[in-house]
């Protein structure tokens, strides 16, 4: 069975500082990654996929992941940050296999960003 | 365009009622996807429909759980006999086509209090 670990419940930075928001998944078969943002009162909207090819894969609002299969990991960047993303952070996987596109989620991190 | 709609925004009822929650999907959207956001259990996929075939209710945790999909688009999630874990907000997500690789378009979720 997959499952995704999002190793930071709470990042806290400051306006203009570099963030990542950790990523791990584990999986016995191919899976393609996601990250979901959602902001307050508000559903997900999608930051950016990995599905093949290229590892560094590059989102909406600055917002880049890289897909390491040897570390299964799938870590979010962002060089500098603003307030307006203060928001909390989903990982996700679905898995090439299944075909259903049913997204297994990580528990979220929430980004708080200080003036 | 439209973006996936669901109604009430807000719901509380008393533990033992019986709750609808509806969802309209994009238009000319084939899959449709309901997961469950709560405190203690973060997103869990709950049930999908793509087109005609069978559903994958999977992810349903009890047999007070339904769903129905009339005529390809709106669907209708149906908790029996609530009770207090049932409290959550509920998403619809709705994609052009089924599999990994389509974007899901979340909805804005509706919030259920049970007393």
């Amino acid at each position: 069975a997959q499952s995704v670990t999002q190793l930071d419940s709470q990042v806290p930075v400051f306006e203009e500082a570099p963030v990542e928001l950790r990523c791990n998944y584990s999986s016995s078969v191919s899976v393609y990654l996601f990250w979901y943002v959602q902001y307050p009162n508000q559903g997900l909207q999608l930051l950016l996929k990995y599905l093949s090819g290229s590892t560094l894969v590059k989102g909406i609002n600055g917002f880049e992941a890289e897909f390491n299969k040897s570390q299964t990991s799938f870590h979010l960047r962002k060089p500098s940050v603003h307030i307006s993303d203060t928001a909390e952070y989903f990982c996700a996987v679905s898995t090439g296999s299944s075909n259903t596109g049913k997204l297994i989620f990580g528990q979220g991190t929430t980004l708080q960003v200080k003036p | 365009g439209a973006g996936v709609s669901q109604s009430p925004s807000n719901k509380v009822t008393e533990k033992g009622k019986d709750v609808e929650l509806r969802c309209d999907p994009i238009s000319g959207h084939t899959a449709l996807y309901w997961y469950r956001q709560s405190l203690g259990q973060g997103l869990e996929f709950l049930i999908y429909f793509q087109g005609n075939s069978a559903p994958d209710k999977s992810g349903l945790p009890s047999d007070r759980f339904s769903a129905e999909r009339t005529g390809g688009s709106v669907s209708t999630l149906t908790i029996q006999r609530t009770q207090q874990e049932d409290s959550a907000v509920y998403l619809c997500a709705s994609s052009s086509q089924t599999g990994g690789t389509y974007e899901q378009y979340f909805g804005p979720g509706t919030r259920l209090t049970v007393t």
